[in-house]
């Protein structure tokens, strides 16, 4: 059974600063993961779709990379904005054709 | 081009009630799946139609059933309602959908509809 898992739960950084965001799933036989960042009560706004095939995407201050065979993608986030601050979310699609979200990482950017 | 919009985006009901969320999914888009967001459980697949099709299933009880229209608009209802369903409930809309390939099954979210059970 896939689960994915998202470290830190919270972070809080100061604007400027370069961020590291990390997912982790447990079966590598994925076919895509996705970011997603949600505001507060709102709903999911799509930043990066990585195929399985792929290592990494980017866009604008925005890098992910992925790494089936540790069962890790990265969101690495450049020069932090406090409009920035959300919760990135990452999702996983399984061969099962299931789609299987992380928990979250709730990121605030000081400004 | 719209986005993926849901109607209502606030509803409050009570238990026993039964209730209908409505999704609109990005026009040429053919796959409709549903979500529910808790605090306590993250978000959760519900299930996924395309092509008016249910093509997949999350592990819900039989109480929350969905349609799609020919036109790919998708209704989810969930009856007998429970304190428990209170949640934010969201659609997203791709191409083709959870099973498609390439950039087709890249999922685009509406804003949801925020369901209370009292």
């Amino acid at each position: 059974k896939q689960e994915v898992t998202q470290i830190p739960a919270a972070l809080s950084v100061p604007e400027g600063e370069n961020l590291v965001l990390n997912c982790s799933f447990t079966d590598s036989a994925i076919y895509n993961l996705q970011w997603f960042r949600q505001d507060p009560g709102k709903g999911l706004t799509s930043l990066l779709l990585i195929q399985s095939s792929q290592r990494e995407q980017t866009s604008g201050r925005l890098n992910a990379s992925l790494d089936k065979s540790s069962g890790r993608s990265t969101l690495y986030i450049a020069a932090s904005q406090p409009g920035d601050s959300a919760t990135y979310l990452c999702a996983v699609k399984t061969s099962y054709d299931k789609v299987i979200f992380g928990p979250g990482t709730s990121l605030s950017v000081i400004p | 081009k719209a986005g993926v919009t849901q109607t209502p985006r606030y509803l409050i009901k009570t238990r026993g009630q039964q209730v209908t969320l409505s999704c609109s999914p990005i026009s040429g888009h053919r796959s409709v799946s549903w979500y529910q967001q808790t605090p306590g459980q993250g978000l959760q697949f519900l299930f996924e139609y395309f092509s008016e099709t249910q093509r997949n299933k999350g592990n819900f009880p039989g109480r929350f059933s969905g349609r799609q229209f020919s036109n790919s608009r998708s209704e989810m209802n969930v009856s007998t309602l429970e304190l428990g369903d209170s949640a934010l409930y969201l659609c997203a809309s791709s191409l083709a959908g959870i099973a498609g390939g390439g950039s087709y099954n890249e999922q685009f979210f509406g804003p949801g509809t925020r369901l209370t059970v009292l």
